[in-house]
């Protein structure tokens, strides 16, 4: 089972600020099999970027994804007051579905 | 626009089994480019997958939840279900549930979720 671990836990930032986070996995695996997620309070998580680095219908392009093998990263190039929330990055192996714990993005 | 609704017992007791239904609107349970599924969140940590479903039945389970899980399909109903046995406080958790995609694996949509308490 691929485990991922993401980073920094919190990132505090203000807007306008470009946001980097890490997802981080035990083993390599192919690129078309990550995802990132945005989570606010209360509500469903949303679907932001898969196969490492397509934008989900209706995502600005502030958001990017990239990365390969065990190392993906999410950029959000400069921080809007809406994109303060959780993200998750998740992998697909063996038809199964994993997460990772989350990265806080939080208003400094 | 594909909705997903979540439905079924929000207060548990240890032991019981957890049923909770989801229906689609706007969106067909027998699609073959997609299948449908579970995902779990405790308050204030993060995402656990349950488990899915294909509309021809082929089930995948989580191997931490596997042998207490059951996933169903009823597409004359445009409904799925999940079932989870011998629930502890540890069971509970907002769950959700998704339609996910196949070819480019993602969960495109989630339902609102419900919380479900397991207590004494």
């Amino acid at each position: 089972e691929i485990v991922l671990t993401q980073s920094p836990g919190t990132l505090s930032l203000s807007p306008g600020e470009r946001a980097t986070l890490s997802c981080r996995a035990s083993q390599s695996f192919s690129s078309s099999y990550l995802a990132w997620y945005q989570q606010k309070p209360g509500q469903a998580p949303r679907l932001l970027i898969y196969a490492a680095s397509i934008r989900a219908t209706g995502i600005p392009d502030r958001f990017s994804g990239s990365g390969s093998g065990a190392e993906f990263t999410l950029t959000i190039s400069r921080l809007e007051p809406e994109d303060f929330a959780v993200y998750y990055c998740q992998q697909y192996g063996n038809s199964l579905y994993s997460f990772g714990q989350g990265t806080k993005v939080e208003i400094k | 626009q594909l909705q997903l609704q979540e439905s079924g017992p929000g207060l548990l007791k240890p032991s019981e089994t957890l049923s909770l239904t989801c229906t689609a609107s706007g969106g067909s349970i027998s699609s073959t480019t997609h299948y449908w599924g579970w995902i779990r969140q405790p308050p204030g940590k993060g995402l656990e997958w349950i488990g899915a479903i294909t509309s021809s039945r082929s089930t995948y389970y989580s191997p931490s939840l596997r042998g207490r899980v059951t996933i169903s399909v009823d597409t004359s109903k445009n409904q799925f279900s999940l079932n989870l046995s011998s629930v502890t406080a540890a069971d509970t958790a907002v769950y959700y549930c998704a339609r996910l995609a196949f070819g480019l694996p993602r969960i495109d949509y989630w339902g609102q979720g419900t919380l479900v308490t397991v207590s004494s």
